[in-house]
């Protein structure tokens, strides 16, 4: 059973950095054609794809926010680790991490952590 | 790179067909297979309802479907259920490894 998780501060500051680990079990992100990715949808808004890492390591960063992001995995502990710099209030959005196939689509997610920022 | 484009708004009575779009460009709806639709209800997760533009995973019921013409990505609901009033969200891969989500639909069963 695949099931991942989302976790980290509810709040931060403007200026801040926030980090967010998304725990995982069901697979191991060192299988061949797996990614794990990070999502996230401000209240009342769309869905914006962040950034994904797969198995061999590689990342991929969303053009318009890639200075400010970081991913990163420990394929021992299950766990992607998301660094965004520089929040600021319109960075107040439900986080997700979900697992992505070589089919590029999105099949198990997390329960989605809700970040707010703001001083 | 902008975000695909959807209808804001769909709706329909139930056991009728509603049929959400996304329409995109050559270097992503149209230059790729790699289009899936997810369906979300209000605080709740995203769930993969399509892959692979027209692929349904195991457990989405058979009135889903998926297509593609040009540039443009569709989803059909057939027999719409009360179950099925949600938001859509169509994605895709594109050039240059830009992936982008589309700008929702809410289905609204009447």
């Amino acid at each position: 059973q695949v099931t991942l998780r989302e976790s980290g501060p509810a709040l931060v500051k403007p200026t801040e950095t926030l980090t967010l680990t998304c725990t995982f079990s069901g697979f191991s992100l060192s299988t061949t054609g797996l990614f794990v990715s990070w999502i996230r949808q401000p209240p009342g808004k769309a869905l914006e794809w962040l950034t994904f890492i797969d198995w061999s390591n590689g990342k991929y960063y969303s053009a318009s926010l890639k200075t400010r992001l970081t991913i990163s995995k420990d394929t021992s502990r299950n766990q992607v680790v998301l660094t965004m710099t520089e929040m600021d209030p319109v960075d107040t959005a439900t986080y997700y991490c979900a697992r992505m196939t070589g089919y590029y689509s999105f099949d198990y997610w997390g329960q989605g952590i809700l970040v707010t920022v703001s001083s | 790179q902008s975000a695909l484009t959807q209808p804001p708004s769909a709706s329909g009575s139930p056991g009728q067909s509603v049929t959400i779009s996304c329409t995109g460009t050559s270097s992503d709806v149209g230059g790729y297979k790699y289009v899936s639709w997810y369906q979300q209800h209000p605080d709740k997760a995203p769930k993969l309802m399509i892959y692979e533009v027209s692929k349904r995973p195991s457990g989405v019921p058979a009135r889903f479907s998926g297509s593609k013409s040009g540039n443009t990505a569709s989803l059909t609901i057939s027999g719409l259920q009360a179950e099925d009033e949600a938001d859509y969200y169509c994605y895709s891969y594109g050039d240059s490894s830009f992936y982008v989500f589309g700008t929702g639909t809410k289905v609204t069963v009447l």
